[in-house]
């Protein structure tokens, strides 16, 4: 049963408009959140994490809030550039250093 | 710089075959985890490792098995390839405790004919 669930496989915006990417969880012993970014044929790479003690956390474009009452966190970026176009996945962790992702969000910037 | 390092970016195999993907990292991290990512299943865990010579199943762990005889080192082995286990493999590791990440390889990209 999927614990993590990113229920929009697709995303497109214009560019230097917001995107904005969500997730939802059902475990409510998962204690930090991470977005990763990946591009075709190469591994994700970290963007940024917030720990549930957090609602939201900021670093440049990129804002993660998480709403724990909902089980729900998002992933704000804001300007969207073209080079911001890749699959982004959501994924939780629990406190036993096990971590469960998404399905995928392929977002599309268009120039 | 970190870095993960997967062996082969793209490996092309025959049914039946034995297949090993390697992979080593250079952060002295204890966790080291085996994904494969599929269209529209994201990354689903096949194996990870706490230790040295320690393993654990993850959600999809049939028709692999892995080895951990270094901390560096973490290797899975696909004792048979099948046409359905063409997939992305992703290597991942992270130290142990609390909010750390993972960092992953750049992938192999296994094709079984």
């Amino acid at each position: 049963d999927q614990q993590v669930k990113q229920n929009s496989p697709s995303l497109s915006v214009q560019e230097g408009r917001i995107s904005i990417l969500n997730c939802d969880y059902t475990n409510s012993m998962f204690d930090y959140f991470l977005w990763y970014k990946k591009y075709p044929a190469e591994g994700p790479t970290f963007l940024i994490s917030i720990s549930s003690i957090k609602d939201k956390n900021e670093d440049g474009r990129f804002t993660v809030f998480l709403n724990k009452s909902a089980k729900h966190l998002s992933l704000h970026i804001v300007p969207s550039q073209p080079g911001d176009s890749a699959v982004y996945f959501c994924a939780a962790a629990d406190t036993g250093n096990q971590f469960y992702f998404g399905t995928g969000t392929s977002l599309t910037v268009i120039p | 710089d970190v870095k993960v390092t997967q062996s082969s970016r793209y490996l092309v195999k025959r049914t039946g075959e034995k297949v090993f993907l390697e992979c080593v990292q250079d952060m002295d991290h204890e966790n080291m985890f085996w994904y494969r990512q599929d269209p529209g299943l994201g990354l689903r865990l096949i194996y990870f490792s706490y230790d040295v010579k320690m393993k654990e199943k993850g959600d999809i762990p049939e028709g692999y098995s892995v080895s951990r005889e270094k901390k560096e080192r973490f290797s899975l082995i696909l004792e048979s390839a099948s046409t359905n286990q063409t997939s992305m493999y992703l290597c991942a590791s992270s130290s142990r405790g609390l909010n750390e990440k993972l960092f992953f390889g750049s992938g192999t990209q296994l094709s079984v004919l």
